[in-house]
């Protein structure tokens, strides 16, 4: 078990450009959520994926915002024509959604700055 | 809506006991625990469902009062380590993460 891995780890760019994440869950989760946090701020949830089916999208998923999961695997987090709102930590999760306890492990995140 | 946590910021000597409150204004399936240190990921500490099972860290505790829609998360004897902010989320799905408590743990 390697853990959630996130990349990359650090993003800059300019406003207006498209920036694409990438999330792998720990191998034997079916589930897998993004969430955005900001400074001083809990996170906040975004989109989650039950194997590559996305259940459900927050309304702060703009339509600018595109998640996948093609295979039921990794994921991508798209964000189209950025805006420096977007300058957050994008953090990503997995569980399993077997028994009674969905505890959500977290990956290290990535930091998208926008100028 | 969010769950409201209770206090916001506290600051312990080593050894000393906290309290973390998380209300909730919507009936809670179940509760989920999670430590922040600055610039790091959540890391997940317990989760507590309706009936009363927990899963999670032997040196923590916690409560969950279904009627009150409110959980509470016991440190004893916080150690250094202990700092960091601590979020309650509530799950359907997705988790919907509390306000959150700092703790600070001095020396």
């Amino acid at each position: 078990d390697t853990g959630v891995s996130q990349n990359p780890r650090h993003k800059i760019t300019k406003r207006g450009q498209n920036v694409t994440f990438r999330c792998d869950p720990i191998s034997e989760h079916n589930r897998l959520y993004w969430y955005r946090q900001t400074l001083g701020q809990g996170p906040e949830f975004l989109t989650y994926f039950q194997n590559e089916a996305q259940l459900e999208k927050s309304r702060l998923l703009s339509d600018r915002f595109s998640a996948e999961r093609p295979k039921g695997s990794f994921s991508t987090l798209e964000i189209q024509r950025t805006e420096q709102g977007d300058s957050a930590m994008y953090l990503c999760a997995s569980s399993n959604s077997g028994g009674t306890t969905y505890e959500q492990y977290f990956g290290p995140g990535t930091r998208l700055t926008v100028t | 809506q969010q769950p409201v946590q209770s206090p916001q910021a506290v600051i312990l000597r080593e050894g000393e006991d906290a309290v973390i409150n998380c209300s909730s204004s919507k009936a809670l399936y179940s509760v989920h625990w999670y430590r922040q240190k600055h610039g790091e990921a959540p890391v997940f500490l317990m989760i507590l469902l309706k009936g009363g099972e927990q899963k999670g860290h032997e040196k923590i505790s916690a409560s969950f009062n279904e009627k009150k829609q409110q959980s509470s998360l016991y440190l004893t004897a916080s150690q250094l380590s202990y700092s960091g902010t601590y979020f309650c989320g509530t799950e359907i799905g997705k988790l919907t993460f509390g306000t959150g408590t700092r703790l600070t743990i001095i020396p």
